[in-house]
């Protein structure tokens, strides 16, 4: 199984609420991670996790808040967004290794923020 | 973290070969060379990975010379389906991950 899941597929949330984004992943991979891509734009990397702790937060607004509960799921919490945090959310896992590992992308999320 | 640079798009017939280079001049020494596809409204899928000379897998080839300060990505005979981005990220072990631009490659019938 090469597949990372993530749920919803699409969410619209206006501005005061609060949503989540889930991402699931079961080949044992001990890396996961969060990116943000906007429309024709490359995925701009957010939060790595491993071994279930933060490795890299790169300096994304505290709006965002990531969770991973166990080495299968990793959360985005979501809170008080503005419209331009509408994007395609993407999670990826791969393996901890000493080299450049090939990260496993889920379909990922699309946000639209009102 | 090197810096890539690629072409912003390319064309194609199908039933071509087609090359994409990624020019990476500052490639450090523990450095790999990684492609990724996306289609749109996915997540980017692995292509293939290589340090030096030349790796070939079931979909693609990947062409380094001795610099490595450039990689060529060759798909043979594309089709219609491979119409998708392309990018070319040059990094060694960590987690910290930067996609460059991508090449944009139209197949067309």
């Amino acid at each position: 199984d090469t597949e990372v899941t993530q749920t919803p597929k699409h969410l619209v949330m206006g501005m005061t609420n609060k949503k989540s984004l889930k991402c699931e992943q079961h080949m044992g991979h001990r890396a996961m991670y969060w990116y943000k891509q906007k429309a024709k734009k490359p995925p701009e990397l957010m939060f790595v996790y491993s071994y279930e702790k933060l490795s890299i937060n790169e300096s994304v607004p505290s709006r965002f808040s990531p969770e991973c509960p166990n080495s299968s799921l990793l959360n985005l919490h979501l809170h008080a967004l503005q419209p331009e945090d509408s994007a395609l959310y993407l999670c990826a896992s791969s393996q901890v290794g000493s080299y450049q590992e090939t990260q496993y992308f889920g379909p990922g999320t699309r946000l639209l923020v009102l | 973290l090197a810096k890539t640079t690629q072409p912003i798009s390319m064309d194609s017939y199908e039933g071509q070969e087609v090359n994409i280079t990624c020019s990476h001049n500052n490639i450090a020494t523990n450095d790999y060379i990684t492609w990724y596809q996306q289609f749109p409204s996915q997540g980017p899928r692995f292509i293939i990975q290589g340090y030096k000379t030349k790796v070939t897998n079931e979909v693609a080839s990947l062409f380094i010379p001795a610099d490595r300060k450039s990689s060529t990505l060759s798909l043979p005979r594309v089709s219609l389906s491979d119409t998708a981005v392309y990018y070319c990220l040059v990094e060694a072990g960590g987690f910290k991950t930067i996609f460059g631009a991508g090449t944009r490659l139209f197949v067309k019938a």
